[in-house]
């Protein structure tokens, strides 16, 4: 059981948005900084955004996080058949003392 | 090039022991801390282990703590984590991540290293 929830997929046509969330607690993403990665089968784990919504150089700016209360989301817009893979959100628990994942999201494009 | 490459991972018997490795280049490693990640089969990230990058402060998860012990060699540029005791749902890739953030309470992972698989089964 996850600290942090995400829902199990989303999914959108190509060149449109999804959006995924990432609900904790005021003990985790409440008062701390989320980020978020990007995985595809197989692989490990890529840096997407860090500090709620910086850009890794790398990263394109349709990956795009914000962080509202004890929620985060990841959006992406303009979706490529590149973008399916698995995404996680990530934080700091002060209560835990342990870094925290959030459940992954698979992202499909139909 | 900042690379991380794990060793060490195999097939074990419930109850025994495994040490893993990490070798760090392309970076000052005395100057990052550092974590442990594994991932079960068909399952999502799991944090198990952090080090200050003095290696003077530790934290564990709860799933690993008292079985699990994570250290570091700075002179070496490498990071460990010896496991001891070992149980069927440690099974997983386990990777070596950098942590980056200047707190706790910024805290993100911007490089890992490839993993190394561990096999817990009789």
């Amino acid at each position: 059981q996850s600290v942090l929830t995400q829902p199990p997929s989303v999914s959108a046509a190509p060149g449109q948005k999804v959006t995924i969330s990432c609900s904790g607690s005021s003990s985790n993403i409440g008062n701390n900084y989320v980020s978020w990665y990007q995985q595809f089968p197989g692989t490990a784990p890529k840096l997407l955004i860090y500090e709620n919504n910086k850009r890794p150089s790398d990263i394109p700016d349709r990956f795009s996080g914000s962080k509202p209360g004890t929620s985060a989301t990841l959006a992406i817009t303009g979706l490529q058949t590149g973008d399916e893979a698995d995404y996680y959100c990530g934080t700091w628990d002060s209560s835990l003392s342990g870094y925290v994942f959030g459940s992954g999201t698979k992202v499909t494009v139909l | 090039e900042v690379q991380l490459v794990e060793s060490g991972g195999g097939l074990v018997q419930p109850g025994e022991s495994l040490r893993l490795s990490c070798a760090a280049s392309g970076f000052t490693f005395s100057d990052y801390s550092m974590n442990w990640v594994r991932q079960a089969p068909g399952k999502g990230l799991e944090w198990i282990s952090y080090i200050l990058s003095t290696g003077t402060i530790i934290y564990y998860a709860d799933s690993v703590e008292g079985r699990f012990t994570i250290s570091r060699d700075n002179a070496k540029n490498s990071l460990y984590l010896q496991m001891n005791s070992l149980r069927g749902d440690d099974t997983a890739v386990y990777y070596c991540v950098r942590v980056r953030g200047s707190g706790l309470n910024y805290y993100y992972t911007d490089v890992w290293g490839k993993g190394t698989t561990v096999t817990v089964s009789s």
